[in-house]
């Protein structure tokens, strides 16, 4: 069965950075692109970044735009979110979510399984 | 982009309907027929209940719905149960830019 594994969250400063990890299985990672989902503290769920199956193409949400990266280690089945220039906006569960089909760009319309998040908190 | 709105409760007695709406631009409900459904339970993950606008992975009761007009999309929950009571969230494909909004999410209550 398909399990998503998010680690690497933790308690943060201002301006400081984070790398999250998440570990797949049940599946074959290389061939479906892969998401990252943040929801702040009692709030709603914001797309945050997206990588294609073979890493070829990466896209952000405006907001992390310039501060984080997006990638994968195939051999690993493994998807990455590095997080720079951290902000206490930026205080959320972090989740991985995966293309319902292989191949997608992107755009194969939803996320059909997600991981159980990560806490990131942005805090002096 | 601003998120989708959708109202932030919505109640029901067990065996009603109840119908949460979700209301984008033409960027995006209005473009795509791509809007997806997700239940959330407190301190879980999101859950995937309808994608692209009525559809329903295996798994997943025939008690839920869903449906477009223009740029308003709607979940409905019939036979409303005690475990329905969550948080909903529609989300919707927004261009290769946006790439996915979600909506601002509805607290479903079983009275």
């Amino acid at each position: 069965q398909v399990q998503l594994v998010e680690s690497g969250g933790g308690v943060v400063q201002p301006g400081g950075s984070l790398r999250l990890s998440c570990a797949a299985s049940g599946f074959t990672f290389s061939s479906y692109g892969m998401h990252w989902v943040r929801q702040a503290p009692g709030k709603g769920l914001e797309w945050v970044a997206f990588i294609r199956y073979d890493g070829s193409n990466k896209y952000y949400a405006d907001s992390v735009k310039g501060r984080f990266t997006i990638s994968r280690d195939n051999s690993k089945n493994t998807l990455y979110l590095q997080m720079n220039s951290l902000r206490a906006e930026d205080t959320a569960v972090y989740y991985c979510a995966k293309d319902p089909l292989p191949y997608c760009g992107g755009d194969c319309s939803h996320f059909d399984y997600w991981g159980q998040g990560t806490l990131v908190t942005v805090s002096s | 982009q601003s998120a989708l709105t959708q109202p932030a409760s919505v109640s029901g007695s067990p065996g009603q309907s109840i119908t949460i709406s979700c209301t984008g631009t033409s960027s995006d409900v209005g473009s795509y027929n791509l809007v997806s459904w997700y239940q959330q339970h407190p301190g879980k993950a999101p859950k995937l209940m309808i994608y692209e606008g009525s559809k329903r992975p295996s798994g997943v009761s025939n008690r839920f719905s869903g449906s477009k007009s223009g740029n308003t999309a709607s979940l409905t929950i019939s036979g409303l149960q005690a475990e329905d009571e969550a948080d909903y969230y529609c989300c919707s494909y927004a261009g290769s830019s946006t790439f996915y909004v979600f909506g601002t999410g509805t607290k479903v209550t079983v009275l």
